[in-house]
């Protein structure tokens, strides 16, 4: 089963344009985590948030959570074409492991 | 630099013949954890290991297992492969669970199935 769902499942967008993808979650979270998958590649991690935070920021990446709603949200701010990749959110479900979801695919374009 | 290494990266093995795949870690890391990621998928977690301590997903077949003889290495095995084993096979390390901490992956084993 899975905890997280992301929204759009894909998203095409220009260069320089800013790509935002949703993530929800259906139980209690003591932190989410953001990754990031190039094509046929394993998955490297973007950013960590704890239950307690709001927003934080790495570079170009600007993560957002609201525990009430129970979602997240990541803001990648003027693309670029290696930001081409699907982006994962991951929640720990019952137990001590994180589960995925099912991912956006995102698509830059030159 | 390679952190996670998993041999072999292309694995062809034929329907109900053993294979095993394998993954190492310099990262000197507690847990290791197996996914498996079929095309267009989400990761979807098979079993991981605390040290030695064994969990093992509800939903995961019983024809995957898994051994782990030292903190680095860890392998798995899929006793009589089916078609619909076909996968990417994905290895991860973190310094512990709960979700406190990051996973590190490997670059993958894309199994196919003829």
């Amino acid at each position: 089963s899975q905890q997280g769902e992301e929204d759009p499942q894909a998203l095409s967008i220009q260069e320089g344009e800013n790509a935002t993808m949703n993530c929800s979650y259906k139980t209690s979270i003591n932190n989410l985590q953001w990754y990031r998958q190039n094509s046929g590649r394993g998955l490297v991690h973007l950013i960590l948030i704890r239950s307690n935070e709001r927003e934080k920021h790495s570079g170009r990446l600007r993560v957002t959570l609201d525990t009430s709603k129970k979602s997240s949200s990541l803001l990648i701010t003027a693309s670029r074409a290696a930001d081409t990749a699907s982006y994962f959110c991951a929640t720990v479900q019952a137990g001590t492991a994180l589960i995925f979801g099912k991912g956006t695919t995102l698509s830059v374009s030159s | 630099d390679a952190m996670v290494i998993q041999n072999p990266r292309y694995q062809v093995t034929q329907f109900g013949k053993p294979v095993t795949l394998s993954c190492s870690q310099t990262l000197n890391h507690n847990v290791m954890y197996w996914y498996q990621q079929k095309s267009s998928q989400a990761p979807k977690l098979l079993f991981h290991y605390y040290d030695k301590d064994f969990n093992n997903e509800a939903d995961t077949p019983d024809n995957f297992q898994s051994r782990r003889p030292n903190t680095s290495f860890c392998f798995l095995d899929i006793r009589s492969p089916g078609l619909g084993d076909a996968a990417m096979y994905l290895c991860a390390t973190s310094r512990g669970t709960g979700g406190l901490y990051e996973q590190y992956f490997g670059p993958g084993t894309r199994l196919t199935v003829t």
